[in-house]
């Protein structure tokens, strides 16, 4: 099993750009979440998916913040437009029926 | 309100000590806790889950914890720290089979002295 895959690693992009994070769960999970890490707020559950539905978006800080899965082995989150302060690192991850959650390796996204 | 409290923010241990690593919550209900490892660039990965039964459990790569409902604790242990533990750990709470819902902690950042 390839695990959850995050890309891209990295990330560096200028304030007003549009930031895209694509995710690929675990093949057979049915639930999908998006998480940013910072060092002043530690790691908080933006939105999370079931069966390719957002259920609970209510972390996602903004309307600058988007999120989509449009089908079981696919999730994108967006930024637009990027800000400085959204600098941080964003995990995927995965679980069959909201038990163990597997994470991929995040996105470390920088916004100059 | 709930929530997890990691106090140390930063440990360091030599090679071959033991660890302990406190953990502290605040939750209503019975809680269902976590011990999360993140080893640099990479996400995190589960060492251990309490849900009932046996207050002491044991995890993945020797590490142990023990549920102490009067502390509102569950510190995690090891006998004997290895190099390659050194990492960022992460405690987390929540109801059962709803991880859409763990509440993690600011993590604990182990470095190991040779």
């Amino acid at each position: 099993d390839a695990g959850v895959i995050q890309s891209p690693r990295h990330e560096v992009t200028e304030m007003g750009q549009e930031v895209t994070l694509r995710c690929k769960p675990i093949s057979g999970h049915n639930s999908l979440f998006w998480y940013r890490q910072t060092m002043m707020r530690g790691l908080e559950l933006l939105i999370y998916f079931n069966n390719n539905v957002p259920i609970d978006d209510s972390g996602m800080p903004e309307d600058r913040f988007s999120a989509k899965m449009p089908n079981a082995s696919f999730s994108t989150l967006k930024i637009q437009p990027s800000e400085p302060r959204d600098s941080a690192v964003y995990f995927c991850a995965s679980s069959l029926n909201l038990e163990k959650l597997f994470f991929g390796s995040g996105t470390q996204l920088s916004v100059l | 309100a709930q929530s997890v409290t990691q106090p140390d923010i930063h440990i360091t241990v030599s090679e071959g000590a033991s660890l302990e690593l406190r953990c502290n919550y605040s939750y209503g209900a019975t809680p269902y806790l976590f011990w999360y490892v993140q080893s640099p660039g990479q996400g995190l990965q589960l060492l251990l889950k309490y849900f009932s039964g046996d207050t002491l459990v044991q995890g993945i790569k020797g590490f142990e914890a023990e549920f102490k409902r009067s502390q509102s604790s569950f510190n995690l242990r090891k006998p004997s720290v290895h190099w390659s533990d050194a990492a960022e750990y992460f405690c987390a709470v929540g109801p059962g089979g709803a991880t859409n819902k763990l509440i993690f902690g600011t993590g604990t950042l182990l470095a190991v002295q040779p």
